[in-house]
């Protein structure tokens, strides 16, 4: 069974204070790690997906990366509106559902 | 392009009544979704929709029904809630399941209340 772990759970950061989230996972034969935003409130949003390991993408203050057991979302000299829950999922080879890590939410301080 | 929109945004049932969540997607997506949001735990598929005509059970299908009333439209039915029913319900779509660009859009979610 597709397992996917966050953490922290939470992240509390100054205003340009860099960090990092990670997401570890145990799939058969990824098909996808997949990189959401959750606002309060509302559904998520899709950011990223990364296909291999060694793939980066990246959006603003956001980048992805992906290894053969985790992915870590950076977050680059944050902004308050970088506040968040942000969610990851993979998909499996032999699936046809993402399976969802339960988040980290992430409070940026002015 | 509204995306994916979902009604009612709140509900409050009492155990035991009926209800349908509504979904509609404007991207001419063939795959839909429908998710269940509980605190600590995570998205959980309840069904989904591969193509018009066709649904399939997800991880927890008990207590619900679906219809996939067109390529726009899928909806969830509750037919006797229960307090355990309390959640924030998602609806999603993407392009097709058997593709390898796979990624999901949700709607804004409904929120209900079993008391």
């Amino acid at each position: 069974e597709d397992q996917v772990t966050q953490s922290p759970e939470a992240l509390r950061l100054q205003e340009g204070e860099s960090s990092s989230l990670n997401c570890s996972y145990t799939v058969s034969g990824l098909r996808g790690l997949f990189w959401y935003r959750q606002d309060p409130g509302k559904g998520p949003e899709f950011l990223f997906t990364l296909y291999s390991a060694g793939e980066e993408k990246e959006k603003e203050r956001l980048k992805a990366t992906l290894t053969k057991k985790e992915s870590f979302l950076h977050i680059t000299a944050p902004k308050p509106e970088d506040s968040a829950t942000y969610l990851c999922a993979v998909r499996g080879s032999n699936d046809y559902k993402l399976s969802f890590g339960a988040g980290t939410t992430v409070t940026v301080r002015a | 392009n509204a995306g994916v929109t979902q009604t009612p945004k709140f509900q409050v049932l009492k155990t035991g009544q009926s209800m349908t969540l509504q979904c509609a997607q404007d991207m001419n997506h063939n795959s839909m979704y429908w998710y269940r949001q509980d605190p600590g735990m995570g998205l959980r598929l309840i069904y989904y929709s591969a193509s018009e005509g066709t649904t399939d059970k997800g991880e927890v299908p008990n207590g619900y029904n679906v219809s996939r009333l067109n390529k726009r439209e899928f909806s969830l039915r509750l037919e006797s809630a229960a307090p355990s029913q309390t959640s924030v319900y998602f609806c999603a779509s993407s392009e097709a399941i058997q593709e390898n660009s796979y990624e999901q859009y949700f709607g804004p979610g409904t929120r209900l209340t079993v008391t």
